[in-house]
């Protein structure tokens, strides 16, 4: 297992559209998390999976984001109607189930909208 | 709110010398507490992980520790080299959620 691994890496869309993202685990963790980071920020907690059941969502997670993760493996972030102020870098970590364990970050989506 | 607090923003130091960064937290009940090093452009690699029951970790050149009554967390750099340049962030584990909450970063210059 080569770490938590995301797709695609850069994404230019043109206002309006819709993208995905996916997100790839390290394969025994149970956790997921989504972040977002904008430039000299640090990341922002967007959501939370423990195995398939979403636990937490942030209240920056407008209507037009949803994330998924069928079967507690993999999991995908949408966000439809993308507007100029959702361009960040999209950050996925994953983590053992148990509490205060180390958390792997992917190397990010770059996200762009034009 | 957890806030989490990192001072100072940016750093520049000459290459061999040691450094601290500091990091501030307003999370009493804590869990733990992890530090990252991110590169322009790239995702985060994790340092160092301190448990809440934990004072300090030690991996090579880099040692963090944990001050829970204080509210603060330090990472201290040895011996500093050109590599280590990069954008170095704390966060804490709550003791209420599982979500990590971050600070803004320092960034580190290492100067040949």
């Amino acid at each position: 297992d080569t770490g938590v691994s995301q797709d695609p890496r850069h994404k230019i869309t043109k206002r309006g559209q819709n993208v995905t993202f996916r997100c790839d685990p390290i394969s025994e963790h149970n956790r997921l998390y989504w972040y977002r980071q904008t430039l000299g920020q640090g990341p922002e907690f967007l959501t939370y999976f423990q195995n398939e059941a979403q636990l937490e969502k942030s209240r920056l997670l407008s209507d037009r984001f949803s994330a998924e993760r069928p079967k507690g493996s993999f999991s995908t972030l949408e966000i439809q109607r993308t507007e100029q102020g959702d361009s960040a870098m999209y950050l996925c970590a994953s983590s053992s189930l148990a509490r205060g364990t180390e958390a792997f970050f992917g190397q990010g989506t770059r996200l762009t909208v034009v | 709110k957890q806030e989490v607090t990192q001072i100072p923003a940016a750093l520049s130091v000459p290459e061999g010398e040691n450094l601290v960064l500091n990091c501030s937290f307003t999370d009493s009940a804590i869990y733990n507490l992890q530090w990252f090093r991110q590169d322009p452009g790239k995702g985060l690699t994790s340092l160092l992980l301190i448990q809440s029951s934990q004072r300090e970790q030690t991996s090579g050149r880099l040692n963090a520790s944990l001050d829970k009554s204080s509210g603060r967390s330090t990472l201290y750099i040895a011996a500093s080299q050109p590599g280590d340049s990069a954008t170095y962030l704390c966060a804490e584990e709550g003791g209420s959620n599982y979500k990590l909450t971050f600070g803004k970063g320092t960034l580190l210059t290492v100067n040949p």
